[in-house]
């Protein structure tokens, strides 16, 4: 199966700089990898996903870049804000036609400091 | 409004006790899930229904049964538990498996068994 390793577990960062979380998987026939966002107390939300046929995808301050090689994709975060601060999960599929099994990273703490 | 909902918020029970955790999803998706998330783990699949099919079952303890029944509706039934199954119990849906869309969680039930 699908196996996700996600680092760093912890992360601090100054209001105002940028974040990098990376995230490996082991199934070179996996096409989808999300990113979701849990802050304290709340339910995960997806913030930013790309598919295997792109190599990068932006949406604002955040920024998703993939190496289907590697077999690893990273999650970018710009000028970071103190509503950034949560914990972020990489995610990936199990490879096949009707597969609903999603594997998940142990996550990121993201704290970013005022 | 989150599109998925999940009743209790919290719930405490003994271990004798038998409760049920219900999620209701607004979404007009195709697919619900059970997750379970712990502290310091990933996020863990225990179940899947597809169009109120059971088509994941992730080796979990036969004290949690899963319900069906429709495709807006799913609960947990949760009997004989141990101190060690207290955390929070997340609900998602999806329009399609998940290589294909994203999942959509509800806002959890935290479980505590005493």
């Amino acid at each position: 199966g699908e196996n996700v390793e996600q680092h760093p577990s912890t992360l601090s960062v100054q209001e105002g700089d940028s974040a990098v979380i990376k995230c490996t998987y082991s199934d070179s026939a996996s096409n989808y990898f999300p990113w979701y966002k849990q802050e304290l107390g709340k339910r995960p939300q997806l913030i930013i996903d790309i598919r295997s046929n792109v190599g990068e995808k932006k949406d604002q301050r955040i920024a998703v870049t993939l190496n289907k090689t590697a077999k690893h994709f990273s999650l970018h975060i710009t000028e970071t804000q103190p509503e950034d601060s949560a914990v972020y999960f990489c995610a990936a599929p199990e490879a096949g036609a009707g597969s609903y099994q999603l594997t998940f990273g142990k996550g990121t703490k993201l704290s970013v400091i005022p | 409004e989150t599109g998925v909902t999940q009743t209790p918020r919290h719930l405490v029970m003994g271990m004798t006790n038998k409760k049920s955790l219900k999620c209701e999803q607004h979404l007009g998706h195709n697919a619900m899930y059970w997750y379970k998330q712990s502290a310091k783990k990933p996020l863990e699949l225990m179940f899947v229904y597809s169009l109120e099919e059971r088509v994941e079952n992730n080796s979990v303890p036969s004290r949690f049964s899963p319900e069906c029944p429709n495709s807006s509706h799913l609960f947990l039934h949760l009997h004989t538990l141990q101190p060690e199954d207290s955390a929070l119990y997340l609900c998602a849906s999806s329009q399609e498996e998940v290589g294909l869309s994203p999942l959509h969680f509800g806002n959890g039930t935290r479980l505590t068994v005493t």
